[in-house]
C-alpha cells in the first residue's frame, strides 16, 4: 500500500503569516500533487511535480509556492497567508501516467 | 484540456435502493477513468478503475463501464447501504499526450438514510 504522509495535520495561523505544509511519499512515485478541497469545489490542483527539482503550475496556484526537494518530499508554501486559504489540503502521489493516485490524510489549515 | 463532469452534487437515497452516479468526460487522448470515495474525515481512496471499452469493472458491490462512444463512466450499485454514505469523485488520467495531472470532477455526495 502506497504511503503518503502529511504534516502537520492541523494548523492555525494568522493573516499574513508564513506556513509550510510538508509531504513525504515512500513509494518512489514520480508524480506528486498538492490539492485543496473546499465544499462545492471538489479537489482543486494547486501545484504538481514529476520529479525532484521539477514544478508544474496547477489550476489554482495564486498565493502558493511549492518545492520538490527530493523524490520523496514535496512542500507547499504560503508566504502571506490569507483567510481565503483556509481549507483542507491534500498531498498525493502516483506512479506513471494512467495510474491510481494515492492521497495523504490531509492538513486542515485555518487562517484567522 | 481535459474535463470531468459530475452532474449531481447531492444524491439522497433510502437503504436498499439502487444508485447511479453520473460521470462524463472530455479528452483528446485515450483515458483511464477512476472512481474515488471519500468518507467523512478521511482521504479519498480508489474505488474503481476502468478497464477496456465497454467492459464492466466491479469492486465492493459497485460497478462501472467505460463507454468511449458516449464518454461516460457512471458508477452504479444495486442496493446501497448506510456505509456507502460518502463523497464520490470521478477522475480521468491520460495514457498518452504528455498531460501528467489527473483531472477530477467536483464530486457527488451520497447520503443513505435508514
Amino acid at each position: 500500500e502506497a504511503a503518503v504522509t502529511q504534516s502537520p495535520r492541523n494548523k492555525v495561523t494568522v493573516t499574513g503569516g508564513n506556513v509550510t505544509l510538508s509531504c513525504r511519499q515512500t513509494n518512489s512515485h514520480n508524480y506528486m500533487y498538492w490539492y485543496r478541497q473546499d465544499t462545492g469545489h471538489g479537489l482543486r490542483l494547486i501545484h504538481y511535480s514529476y520529479g525532484a527539482g521539477n514544478l508544474q503550475i496547477g489550476d489554482v496556484p495564486d498565493g502558493y509556492k511549492a518545492t520538490r526537494t527530493t523524490q520523496e518530499d514535496f512542500f507547499l508554501l504560503l508566504e502571506l497567508a490569507s483567510p481565503s486559504q483556509t481549507s483542507l489540503y491534500f498531498c498525493a502521489s502516483s506512479d506513471r501516467v494512467g495510474t491510481e493516485v494515492f492521497f495523504g490524510k490531509g492538513t486542515r489549515l485555518t487562517v484567522v | 484540456g481535459d474535463s470531468v463532469t459530475q452532474t449531481e452534487g447531492l444524491v439522497t437515497l433510502t437503504k436498499g435502493l439502487p444508485v447511479m452516479l453520473n460521470c462524463t468526460y472530455q479528452t483528446t487522448y485515450s483515458p483511464f477513468l477512476f472512481w474515488y470515495v471519500q468518507h467523512l474525515n478521511e482521504a479519498p481512496k480508489l474505488l474503481l478503475k476502468s478497464s477496456t471499452d465497454n467492459k464492466r469493472t466491479e469492486h465492493q458491490g459497485f460497478y462501472a463501464t467505460l463507454h468511449k462512444s458516449s464518454s461516460s463512466f457512471h458508477l452504479q450499485k444495486s442496493s446501497v447501504q448506510l456505509s456507502d454514505s460518502a463523497l464520490y469523485f470521478c477522475a480521468l488520467r491520460e495514457t498518452s499526450g504528455g498531460n501528467y495531472k489527473p483531472t477530477f470532477g467536483k464530486g457527488t455526495s451520497l447520503v443513505v438514510h435508514p
